[in-house]
């Protein structure tokens, strides 16, 4: 039973650019959230998705977008990149319903020079 | 808004030490209360989680947490540490109510455990 899988492992960008990260759930799960961890910081969240919809949305600006695709996979999108976008960027899944619980990926580390 | 603040952001032991670490947060409704471990170049992992019920949590790998709601703290805690304790260690809390669920972190604490 795969667990949470996230990819690309590393990433380099420069100001400006563009970036998309891709993640696949838990076997079983239907509903992906995606975090920013920076350098000595918790996770923040930034967005969830669910049947292929934005549910929530943390306070990060219109630049971070997502999708979710009928595999449940998703993908986090960020343009006009800056260099405070440098992070740690996890994947989380779950299944629907107030009780259940997040389990992680790896994360994809983006530096932005 | 909830928050969450974990006191002790560097904690160095030696093996055998006991080890309590600090969470508290604010939110005045039930909350759901988490811990998570980051073990060097690994992926977050669930430690414990309390829900409801017995206010004292055992988790994995001999960890405990307690939930003491008068106080809005949920300490962590281990009577013997290993060196393989040594990683970066989250308290989360999310609200059960207005239909959020997304769990708000600490900013970690961070045990090295010295052999």
């Amino acid at each position: 039973d795969a667990g949470v899988t996230q990819s690309p492992t590393h990433l380099i960008k420069t100001r400006g650019q563009q970036v998309t990260l891709r993640c696949s759930p838990k076997s079983g799960h239907d509903t992906v959230s995606w975090y920013q961890q920076a350098l000595g910081q918790g996770p923040q969240f930034i967005f969830q998705y669910y049947e292929e919809e934005e549910r929530q949305r943390g306070n990060f600006p219109d630049r971070f977008s997502g999708h979710q695709f009928p595999n449940y996979s998703s993908e986090l999108n960020v343009n006009a990149l800056l260099l405070g976008d440098s992070a740690l960027y996890l994947c989380a899944s779950s299944s629907q319903g107030a009780q259940e619980t997040q389990y992680f990926g790896p994360g994809t580390r983006l530096l932005v020079l | 808004a909830q928050s969450v603040s974990q006191h002790n952001h560097h904690v160095i032991l030696s093996e055998a030490a006991s080890l309590e670490l600090g969470c508290n947060y604010s939110y005045g409704g039930t909350v759901n209360l988490f811990w998570y471990v980051q073990y060097p170049g690994q992926h977050l992992q669930l430690l414990l989680k309390y829900f409801s019920g017995d206010p004292l949590v055992k988790g994995i790998k001999g960890f405990e947490a307690e939930f003491i709601k008068s106080k809005f703290s949920f300490n962590l805690r281990k009577p013997s540490v290993q060196w393989s304790d040594t990683a970066e260690y989250f308290c989360a809390v999310r609200s059960t109510s207005g239909g959020s669920y997304i769990p708000t972190f600490g900013r970690g604490t961070s045990l090295i455990v010295h052999p």
